[in-house]
């Protein structure tokens, strides 16, 4: 199994939809959790940390489910500027400090 | 936000030469710096990660005499691909972060095209 894994996509949703992405990850000892969105030939960038109980940043929500070992990612009325990669990056504190990326789902919002 | 900048932004090399790519933290002291590579339409891949003053540490399959790191102040770090090859045309990216936090800032990328 995958460290992190993401369906690639690509995800094409009408504007003003909402979409939803999960992500899994294996390892238990996972601690922290990021989302972020990677334009196409550009850097990634932080689009939210996850935390435990969940937290909501305007149209985007992240949660986190220990027990299943998966975070998710809802947009809702989506733009046409969310169109991008979505990382998913778990974080593994420890004597090796990891962070693990996923490969990024794809979204294309349509107009 | 923390920035993180990388120069150059894109260079042209031929095959056997070295490049250096500077990563540099603008508004923070960067205690830890990673270096990812980046394929067309595929993931980052982590080459090693680099702790203030010390080795880095590289990722398995990644050779360390052929991609040098330093990082030898808190708001510096290099990368140097030595005698480079087509094969190593790819993005290349920097990330920092500060001690206690576990949030990285990726540096604007380099692209490298060797020739």
């Amino acid at each position: 199994r995958k460290e992190v894994e993401q369906d690639p996509g690509p995800f094409n949703v009408p504007e003003g939809a909402t979409v939803a992405f999960n992500c899994t990850y294996s390892n238990s000892a996972s601690q922290s959790f990021f989302w972020y969105r990677q334009d196409c030939r550009k850097e990634p960038k932080l689009l939210m940390s996850v935390y435990s109980s969940g937290n909501e940043d305007g149209r985007f929500t992240a949660q986190l489910n220990r027990a299943s070992q998966y975070i998710s990612l809802l947009i809702r009325d989506s733009k046409l500027s969310d169109s991008a990669t979505y990382l998913c990056v778990v974080n593994m504190r420890g004597r090796d400090d990891k962070i693990i990326f996923g490969k990024g789902t794809r979204l294309h919002i349509l107009p | 936000g923390a920035v993180v900048s990388q120069h150059p932004s894109w260079v042209i090399c031929k095959s056997g030469t070295s490049v250096k790519i500077e990563c540099r933290s603008l508004d923070f002291q960067a205690t830890t710096m990673f270096w990812y590579r980046q394929f067309p339409k595929q993931s980052l891949m982590l080459m090693a990660t680099s702790n203030e003053g010390s080795k880095a540490t590289y990722e398995q399959g990644v050779e360390k005499d052929k991609f040098l790191i330093n990082h030898a102040s808190l708001t510096l770090s290099t990368l140097t691909v030595t005698s480079a090859h087509p094969e190593d045309s790819s993005f290349y990216i920097c990330s920092a972060r500060t001690y206690g936090l576990l949030t990285q800032y990726f540096g604007p990328g380099t692209r490298l095209t060797v020739l």
